[in-house]
């Protein structure tokens, strides 16, 4: 079992606020995403972290902004929510030397009204 | 480049009946390839991985998959489907060694009728 989590699993918010997706594990993987997935869709990469310091955008384009101050904790911030954000986003992180897997949280649904 | 073609949406089985999701992918790498599944409302959990050493690959929950280079494919087999097998599972394909390279599939999604 993967020692990631995130908070909150489900979310309904407002057009217009700020939100910020949490999310956290214990394995001390230097390596973390961001996905996206919308409903009976694959997960597209929006963000990743090589380790402390470092962020990466991914291949699908997002308003979504992340940062990496500790290595266990990746959260991902939404300034200004618009419906187009509704979506389910999933952490994950990986270590390289287990060969790259990538392990996942139970993701964060997001409903923008 | 690289990519995943996950060949059926939905594959419909009965309980006790094999399974079989197909797979298959294109990479100008050496490819590491995973099955991944994904019950309803919860995170992506691993069934196997294959990265270079055995062809055929074992996974959790009597799941095995075997990387055929030649047919470029990586399907997923259950010799006997049970009801809690009822879930969307990814193919996902990656540049070895670089985990931010994830390709996944579009998904299919396993129905086991009673």
């Amino acid at each position: 079992e993967a020692d990631i989590y995130q908070t909150p699993r489900y979310l309904v918010i407002g057009t217009g606020k700020k939100i910020t997706l949490e999310c956290s594990q214990t394995m001390g993987h230097d390596k973390m995403y961001w996905y996206q997935q919308d409903p009976g869709m694959e997960l597209h990469l929006i963000h990743y972290s090589y380790g402390v310091n470092s962020t990466e955008k991914g291949d699908l384009s997002s308003e979504s902004t992340v940062s990496r101050i500790r290595t266990e904790h990746f959260p991902l911030t939404l300034e200004s929510a618009r419906p187009s954000h509704t979506s389910q986003y999933l952490c994950a992180s990986s270590d390289p030397r287990g060969g790259e897997t990538q392990y996942f949280g139970p993701g964060t649904r997001l409903l923008v009204l | 480049a690289q990519s995943v073609t996950q060949l059926d949406s939905h594959v419909s089985v009965s309980e006790g009946t094999p399974v079989l999701l197909r797979c298959n992918y294109s990479s100008s790498y050496s490819p590491s390839l995973f099955w991944y599944v994904q019950h309803p409302n919860k995170g992506l959990q691993l069934l196997l991985k294959y990265t270079s050493a055995a062809t055929l690959v074992k996974g959790i929950n009597g799941f095995e998959a075997e990387f055929k280079k030649s047919e470029t494919s990586f399907h997923l087999t259950k010799p006997s489907a049970h009801m809690s097998d009822a879930a969307e599972y990814f193919c996902v394909v990656s540049r070895r060694n670089y985990g931010q390279n994830f390709v996944f599939g579009p998904g299919t999604r396993l129905s086991v009728l009673p």
